[in-house]
């Protein structure tokens, strides 16, 4: 069984288009994280989740909004998609919140916005 | 806040070779520093980590590393590499009490196995 996995795995769309990424985990984590990775392999962590509340939030646009209906999941929403958003966008879990906690990382979504 | 710098953006070794991949971090306290591989096309998947005590730590695949406080690093080693370690290796530093630092990447190494 796969521990965290993210659906879709490509994403393409258009300018403009509103779309979301579903992050699901099987490990019983208590926090759940969505990292964007850019053009250059750099990630940056963008959201994270503890006990569905957010413990940190970087300086993302509002545009992306993270939700998490449950423990296992954190979905990501993007509004108004840009050019720039076009990454790969990891989901992440880990036990505590505490990031000295082992993160394990979903496959990835790659996102391209034309 | 937290950074960390891996000075090599890519490496060549030859299959059989040893490696050695640089990592250097700033932070005010101990960090707790990790080692990641990430494989063409997919996510990344924890090779060691260091939070205290024995300063070198194993890990898997054949990875070791060594915590060195002195010159703030946490380099990745392995004696012998196979075809099969060409990939993406993230070096990160996470705040010992959480909190709004987070998990810090350094920019990645890229390794390229020769045969």
């Amino acid at each position: 069984d796969t521990a965290v996995s993210q659906t879709p795995k490509y994403l393409v769309t258009q300018m403009g288009n509103d779309k979301s990424i579903k992050c699901e985990q099987n490990l019983g984590h208590d926090t759940m994280y969505w990292y964007k990775q850019d053009s250059k392999k750099f990630l940056k962590i963008m959201f994270s989740y503890n006990n569905k509340e957010l413990i940190i939030n970087e300086t993302v646009p509002n545009r992306f909004s993270p939700k998490s209906p449950d423990k296992a999941h954190l979905n990501l929403h993007i509004n108004s998609l840009e050019l720039g958003d076009s990454a790969v966008y990891f989901c992440a879990s880990s036990k505590g919140a505490q990031f000295a906690e082992t993160q394990y990382f979903g496959p990835g979504t790659r996102l391209l916005v034309l | 806040a937290q950074s960390v710098t891996q000075p090599d953006i890519h490496i060549t070794v030859s299959e059989g070779a040893s490696l050695e991949l640089r990592c250097n971090y700033s932070y005010g306290a101990t960090p707790y520093l990790f080692w990641y591989v990430q494989s063409p096309g997919q996510g990344l998947q924890l090779l060691l980590k260091y939070f205290s005590g024995d300063t070198l730590v194993q890990g898997i695949k054949g990875f070791e590393a060594e915590f060195k406080r002195s010159q703030s690093s946490f380099n990745l080693r392995k004696p012998s590499v196979h075809w099969s370690d060409a990939a993406e290796y993230f070096c990160a530093v996470g705040a010992a009490g959480g909190g709004a630092d987070g998990l810090t990447f350094g920019k990645g190494t890229h390794l390229i196995i020769q045969p």
